[in-house]
């Protein structure tokens, strides 16, 4: 089955540290990944798409089909960037159309 | 981006009553809509795809008598928990894409209904 996997349920850091929120998928052929935020009180947005390879707020994530990842990273953290970050991929069986999330990891990032 | 609204944003029921959350995608139409449960501290798990005209398509272990779903038009997609339990009780979501000359492939959400059946 289709998955979609953040191993890590809390992530918390320092301000100016790196971070990087792991996550990993489970099918074969050309994945479409994406990283959704959900800060405190507001809505689940997103964040980035790796078929755009752009930057967002500092965060890049890199498609690595060997490895079958997708890692968010940020080089240095800041405290607003303490939130629920999820990993998504949309389900191929059913054109594409619907999200299959991960557990999503809780950064916290501390002062 | 677009915009998708929910209402209500907050609702406590007794155990056996019916609760309607609605869905508005506010400045596009959406011909697909999504709706989400989410337990607290887990992820969302998706439950049904509404779609405007037909009826929708509930994901596997979801019953449909229990969470009737109504998309009766190109903004509006609605969510009823019938005889609701305390078993209910949780954080639903909504989402939709925008389409045709504005379809960036994103999803867009609502800001989520909690509801509470006591």
């Amino acid at each position: 089955a289709q998955r979609v996997t953040q191993p890590e349920k809390l992530l918390s850091v320092f301000k100016g540290a790196p971070v990087e929120l792991k996550c990993n998928y489970s099918y074969s052929g050309s994945p479409e990944l994406f990283w959704y935020v959900q800060y405190s009180r507001q809505r689940l947005q997103l964040l980035l798409r790796h078929i755009s390879r752009e930057s967002i707020k500092g965060f890049t994530a890199d498609l690595n089909k060997g490895e079958t990842s997708f890692h968010l990273k940020k080089p240095f953290a800041q405290e607003e960037d303490s939130a629920m970050y999820y990993c998504a991929s949309p389900m191929k069986n059913t054109g594409f159309q619907k999200l299959v999330f991960g557990t999503g990891t809780r950064l916290l990032v501390s002062p | 981006g677009a915009v998708v609204s929910q209402h209500p944003s907050r609702v406590i029921c007794k155990s056996g009553t019916s609760v309607k959350i609605e869905c508005r995608s506010l400045d596009f139409q959406a011909t697909t809509m999504f709706w989400y449960r989410q337990f607290p501290k887990q992820s969302l798990m998706l439950m049904a795809t509404s779609n405007e005209g037909s009826k929708a398509t509930y994901e596997q272990g979801v019953e449909k008598d229990k969470f009737l779903i109504n998309h009766a038009s190109l903004t509006l997609s609605t969510l009823t928990v019938t005889s609701a339990h305390p078993e209910d009780s949780s954080f639903y979501i909504c989402s939709a894409r925008t389409s045709g000359p504005r379809y960036t492939g994103e999803l867009f959400f609502g800001e989520g209904s909690r509801l509470t059946v006591l």
